[in-house]
């Protein structure tokens, strides 16, 4: 089946920093999904991003299909942007998501 | 909101026990997907349903079992368990031709 590597696995961010994180996948995607866990273990829909680059306030993302890779990128960064980002594909529509590891950030006031 | 709903939150059991988790999907989405997300496993996909049939299967045990009801809502029964079943057990749907899923809040499982 299809491999998802993020990295790095652990973030420590002082607040108002800016960082980056990568998905790396084995296969061509249809589905490309990035999820924010928060400390109650809540699954949070940042980004269906298939390919390009979409914003969300602070947050953005940029999925580059032929190369198989995703970039989510945190700016000025919060103490609520704790927890373990996730990055998640289908490789077709439908199908059920394969997730990475996840990146644990850790933002210190 | 996601508009997935997941109950109970919380479910504290014994070993050698059964419990049934219950999953609504949003409104409209014919898909739903079980997901087990574990401290040494990570978040591994269980079982797939679209429309009351079943779809897909992933890495679920035997002792596992789930279904998709007329009205859609799904539910997943556990039995025989054991300690190492203690996970948060997630629930995610889908609509037709649309990929994104939502997810529900969790059950989160503990076996003692």
């Amino acid at each position: 089946g299809i491999q998802v590597e993020q990295s790095p696995p652990d973030l420590i961010l002082q607040e108002g920093a800016n960082s980056t994180l990568r998905c790396n996948f084995s296969d061509s995607v249809n589905n490309l999904q990035w999820f924010h866990q928060n400390p109650w273990g809540q699954l949070i829909n940042l980004f269906y991003i298939p390919s390009g680059t979409k914003q969300n306030g602070r947050l953005s993302a940029t999925t580059v299909a032929t190369e198989r890779y995703s970039l989510l990128y945190i700016s000025s960064s919060q103490t609520t942007d704790s927890g373990v980002y996730f990055c998640a594909v289908s490789r077709a529509a439908g199908n059920k998501l394969t997730f990475g590891g996840g990146t644990r950030v850790l933002v210190k006031p | 909101d996601s508009g997935v709903t997941q109950t109970p939150k919380h479910l504290i059991t014994a070993t050698g026990q059964r419990v049934t988790l219950r999953c609504s999907p949003r409104s409209g989405d014919l898909s739903v997907y079980w997901y087990q997300q574990s401290l040494d496993q990570g978040l591994q996909f269980l079982i797939q349903y679209y429309n009351g049939e079943e779809r897909a299967k992933g890495n679920i045990l035997e002792r596992f079992s789930a279904q998709q009801f007329p009205d859609l809502h799904s539910e997943l029964n556990l039995s025989s368990l054991e300690l190492g079943d203690s996970a948060l057990y997630f629930c995610a749907s889908s609509g037709t031709g649309v990929t994104e899923a939502f997810f529900g809040q969790g059950t989160r499982l503990t076996v003692v």
